[in-house]
């Protein structure tokens, strides 16, 4: 079964730090794809970054970098000089697709995104 | 402006109540999903929808019921709300097939008291 894990459920650092948040995964896929999001404090969830198991790249998104260690099922999130509009709540994700199927065919391919517990991040100025 | 649009933010039920939380997004998204965000528990599906009229069960459909009449606008419905409920609800979109990103709501605190 697909899964995501979050250890840490919070974390605290200064303004101006670098931060290293874990997420390791459990999947079945050959072919994979992991997400970052945000939860902000005002409610909204804010893409961040995305992994595609394939890609050797190392993906980078502004102040957002990740690690991603493919044969320890493990992808990292960090964030450099951190200010404290950073604070709030990272989810890491796992696409699992999800195929419609009519009458024996393949009609459609969507799917989910399959979250982590999430850490809260509290960065004080 | 692509944006997906939560009403109401924020809403106070009684249990046994009838609750209808909208959702609607204005870039013609065929996929659109329903899940809840509680503490300990992260994100967890309720409903997907593919599009008008096609929906389907996602992991914790228990409860709860959703209508899908125009491409732009998916409702998730709770008939009798129960205090389990309680809750933040977020919309979701995303268009066309395979991985991808999705494109979230503000997110609907309701309370079932």
């Amino acid at each position: 079964a697909e899964k995501v894990i979050q250890v840490w459920s919070t974390a605290s650092r200064q303004e101006g730090e670098e931060l290293t948040l874990d997420c390791s995964y459990e999947t079945s896929q050959v072919l994979y794809h992991l997400f970052w999001y945000k939860h902000l404090l005002s409610g909204e969830m804010v893409f961040l970054i995305r992994q595609t198991s394939s890609s050797t790249a190392k993906e980078r998104s502004g102040r957002y970098s990740v690690v991603f260690q493919k044969s320890l099922k493990s992808i990292s999130l960090i964030i450099s000089a951190l200010q404290p509009d950073d604070s709030g709540k990272y989810f890491c994700a796992l696409w699992e697709p999800i195929w419609q199927i009519s009458e024996g065919y393949i009609t459609g391919n969507t799917g989910k995104l399959i979250f982590g517990l999430g850490t809260t991040l509290q960065v004080q100025p | 402006d692509m944006k997906v649009t939560q009403m109401p933010r924020y809403l106070i039920k009684r249990m046994g109540e009838n609750v209808l939380l909208e959702c609607g997004q204005d870039m013609s998204h065929e996929t659109m999903y329903w899940y809840r965000q509680d503490p300990g528990l992260g994100l967890q599906l309720i409903y997907i929808s593919y599009d008008v009229d096609s929906n389907s069960e996602g992991d914790i459909p228990k409860g709860y019921r959703v209508s899908r009449k125009k491409r732009e606008h998916f409702s998730l419905i709770l008939d009798s709300a129960k205090t389990n409920q309680t809750s933040v609800y977020f919309c979701a979109s995303r268009p066309g097939q395979g991985p991808g990103q999705l494109y979230f709501g503000e997110g609907s605190k309701l309370t079932v008291l």
